[in-house]
């Protein structure tokens, strides 16, 4: 069955370095999100992507924050200076169209140091 | 306030024994996806429930949505060890790419 897949599972990072979080979705999914999860807390919607362009954004998705699809299969979160705030587990998501189920990857765990 | 409880927070329960998850939102659902997560993993997605009344079955998991769209259950009938993990419910409450999530029900299942 086809599946989100992310790399790395667990990356750690000196505070104001930057990060980037990378996710293959699944191969026929048009839209692609990045949802995050502090220890303990719910898991937070970040980003929606659609047609080569962010389609909503939480007010946690700051100037630091950015999203990619490089190319026809990666897509990318970047933190631009990490914050010790920043640890979290980051999960992204696939869905077919905008109603369709969001699939979800295993998640990069971040710590920041 | 929360946009969307679930209760209870916690669930322990013997093998064999039914149980039910309920989800309450303080805004009407669009949609009602249940996901299934292991500590320390991703969401596994169960089911998506769109209509009032709508219910949805898969092996032993029933999923409801009710009349008035505001409320799911998830029922587990004759529990296992397998079913033991943190389920959320993540609603569509309309006009927005975003799933909210509840606080997730941890269950536990013991022999």
């Amino acid at each position: 069955e086809p599946e989100v897949t992310q790399t790395p599972s667990h990356q750690v990072t000196q505070m104001g370095q930057e990060v980037i979080l990378r996710c293959v979705p699944i191969s026929n999914h048009l839209y692609f999100y990045w949802y995050r999860q502090i220890l303990g807390q719910k898991v937070e919607f970040l980003v929606s992507f659609y047609n080569n362009e962010i389609s909503e954004k939480s007010e946690i998705f700051d100037d630091q924050f950015s999203v990619e699809r490089p190319d026809g299969s990666n897509f990318t979160l970047k933190i631009r200076s990490t914050k010790l705030e920043d640890s979290a587990m980051y999960f992204c998501a696939s869905s077919l169209t905008g109603n369709q189920p969001q699939h979800f990857g295993d998640g990069t765990r971040l710590s920041i140091l | 306030s929360q946009e969307l409880e679930q209760s209870p927070q916690s669930l322990i329960v013997q093998e064999g024994k039914n149980l039910t998850i309920n989800c309450t939102s303080s805004k009407t659902l669009y949609g009602l996806y249940w996901y299934k997560q292991k500590y320390g993993e991703g969401l596994i997605f169960l089911m998506m429930l769109q209509k009032g009344g709508e219910e949805k079955s898969h092996e032993k998991i029933t999923a409801k949505l009710d009349e008035k769209k505001q409320q799911s259950s998830l029922h587990i009938t004759a529990s296992q060890p397998s079913h033991a993990g943190i389920y959320l419910c993540g609603a569509d409450m309309g006009n927005t790419d975003k799933l909210i999530f509840g606080t997730g029900t941890r269950l536990q299942v013991f022999p």
